[in-house]
C-alpha cells in the first residue's frame, strides 16, 4: 500500500513569491493534516482538512491556506513569503476525522532567500 | 492548552545501552499517545501509540507505558542498535470530547530528542 505522497521535495522561492506543496493521502484516508517543521522550533500544527472541510487551524497568519479536493489530496498554499517560512513542511493522513492514527510524508523543504 | 514536554537532548549512547527518553504532557481528558522516529532526511514515522490509561505500546523493541497517574508516556529500549540513531518525538491527540476546540483532531509534539548510538 502506498504512503502519503508529497510533492515537490524541494522547493526554493524568494521572499514575496507564493509556494504551492502538494500532498496525496493514503488510499482511503479522508483527512489530511499539515506540519510546520522549522529549525528549532519543532512541530507546529498548520491545518486540518476532512471530507473536504477545514476543521481545525493552528496558530499561523491567513498568508497559510489551502484546500481539499474531492479526491482527498490536499494542496497547501503560502503567500507573500517570508524567511522565516522556510521549514520542512510536513503532511499526514488518517482514516477519519475520529480516527487517531496520524501516517506521515516524507515532507517538502521550502527554502525562502 | 495541550502540551508534551520531553527529556533534554541529545542522547547519547554505546551500542547494546539501555535507553529512555521521558515524556509528559498536559490535557483535559485521556488523549492519545504517540512516539514517532524521525530519520535523517526522513518524514515521521509512527514508532507506537497508546490510546487508555495502562496501556503499553510496543514495536521494534520500544515500549511505552500510558500513566494517567504520572501524566507520562516514557519511551525504553532494553538494548539500543546503532540503526536507531534518530530523532524521536513524543506526540498527544486531543479527545473527541473537545470537539470543535482548538485541540481538536491535531497531534501536539514535545521538542524531539536526539539519539546517538555508537559502536
Amino acid at each position: 500500500e502506498a504512503g502519503v505522497t508529497q510533492s515537490p521535495t524541494h522547493l526554493i522561492k524568494t521572499r514575496g513569491q507564493q509556494a504551492t506543496l502538494r500532498c496525496s493521502p493514503i488510499s482511503g484516508h479522508t483527512s489530511v493534516y499539515w506540519y510546520q517543521q522549522a529549525l528549532g522550533l519543532g512541530l507546529q500544527f498548520l491545518l486540518w482538512y476532512d471530507e473536504g472541510e477545514e476543521r481545525n487551524r493552528g496558530n499561523f497568519p491567513p498568508r497559510f491556506s489551502g484546500r481539499q479536493f474531492p479526491n482527498y489530496s490536499s494542496e497547501l498554499n503560502v503567500n507573500a513569503l517570508e524567511l522565516e517560512d522556510s521549514a520542512l513542511y510536513l503532511c499526514a493522513s488518517s482514516l477519519s476525522r475520529g480516527t487517531d492514527t496520524q501516517y506521515f510524508g516524507p515532507g517538502t523543504r521550502l527554502t525562502v532567500l | 492548552g495541550d502540551s508534551v514536554t520531553q527529556m533534554e537532548g541529545p542522547v547519547t549512547l554505546s551500542e547494546e545501552a539501555f535507553l529512555t527518553i521521558n515524556c509528559t504532557y498536559t490535557a483535559t481528558g485521556y488523549p492519545s499517545l504517540f512516539w514517532y522516529v524521525q530519520y535523517p532526511g526522513e518524514g515521521l514515522q509512527l514508532l507506537l501509540k497508546a490510546t487508555k490509561a495502562d496501556d503499553k505500546g510496543s514495536n521494534k523493541g520500544f515500549e511505552a507505558t500510558y500513566r494517567k497517574e504520572t501524566t507520562s508516556f516514557h519511551l525504553e529500549k532494553g538494548s539500543v542498535q546503532v540503526s536507531d540513531s534518530a530523532v524521536y518525538f513524543c506526540a498527544l491527540k486531543g479527545v473527541r470530547a473537545n470537539a470543535g476546540g482548538t485541540s481538536y483532531g491535531k497531534l501536539t509534539f514535545g521538542q524531539g530528542t536526539i539519539l546517538t548510538v555508537h559502536p
